[in-house]
């Protein structure tokens, strides 16, 4: 069994300020580790993934995510966010068959 | 656009009401998937369908109904709701049943009265 737990359900930051948000998981197997990101209204869309090579894995839009096999977390940074960054953010874990989802943080950017 | 299409985006429907979800993936994928959404809960994956066949079924009541005629498409039926059924209803595919990846529609959000 695999799980995933996203140790913070909202964070408030504001803008041009720096971002974690912490995502930590367990599983018996090798995995692989994803961000969603949700807006308002919306379904859910691939932000990175980290599938094997390099632990560190960057988006288009400025966020990176580092997976760390001895702590078994993958946290979600992002060096100065926007106001287009407000939205729910799901860090996922798959063993290659299921993907389970942890419970989302919901990131609020103020101006 | 990413690819999966889902209708209708809004429904409202009463408890003795029948209605369907719809949804569409443009993607070439054989694995399609139903989840829901609800507050503060994580996504409940509820059904699995591989090359049109249905492989799971995560203890979901038999007042949801999964169809998937082909490859391409997945309807959702629903029959004698509960108002705690209301929530956003979402369709994913991958490429197959291996998940390295999935890909959402937008969702349905569903009411129930």
């Amino acid at each position: 069994a695999q799980s995933v737990t996203q140790l913070d359900s909202q964070v408030p930051v504001f803008e041009e300020a720096p971002v974690e948000l912490r995502c930590n998981y367990s599983s018996s197997v090798s995995v692989y580790l994803f961000w969603y990101v949700q807006y308002p209204n919306q379904g859910l869309q691939l932000l990175l993934k980290y599938l094997s090579g390099s632990t560190l894995v960057e988006s288009i839009n400025g966020f990176e995510a580092e997976f760390n096999k001895s702590q078994t977390s993958f946290h979600l940074r992002k060096p100065s966010v926007h106001i287009s960054d407000t939205a729910e953010y799901f860090c996922a874990v798959s063993d290659g068959y299921q993907l389970t989802f942890g419970k989302g943080t919901k990131l609020s950017v103020i101006p | 656009e990413t690819g999966v299409t889902q209708t209708p985006r809004h429904l409202v429907m009463g408890m003795t009401n029948k209605k369907s979800l719809k949804c569409e993936q443009h993607l070439g994928h054989n694995a399609m998937y139903w989840y829901k959404q609800s507050a503060k809960k994580p996504l409940e994956l509820m059904f699995v369908y591989n090359f049109k066949e249905q492989t799971e079924n995560n203890s979901v009541p038999s007042r949801f109904s999964p169809e998937c005629p082909n490859s391409s498409h997945l309807f959702l039926h629903l029959h004698t709701l509960q108002p705690e059924d209301s929530a956003l209803y979402l369709c994913a595919s991958s490429p197959t049943r291996v998940n390295t990846e999935a890909f959402f529609g937008q969702g349905t959000r569903l009411t129930v009265v």
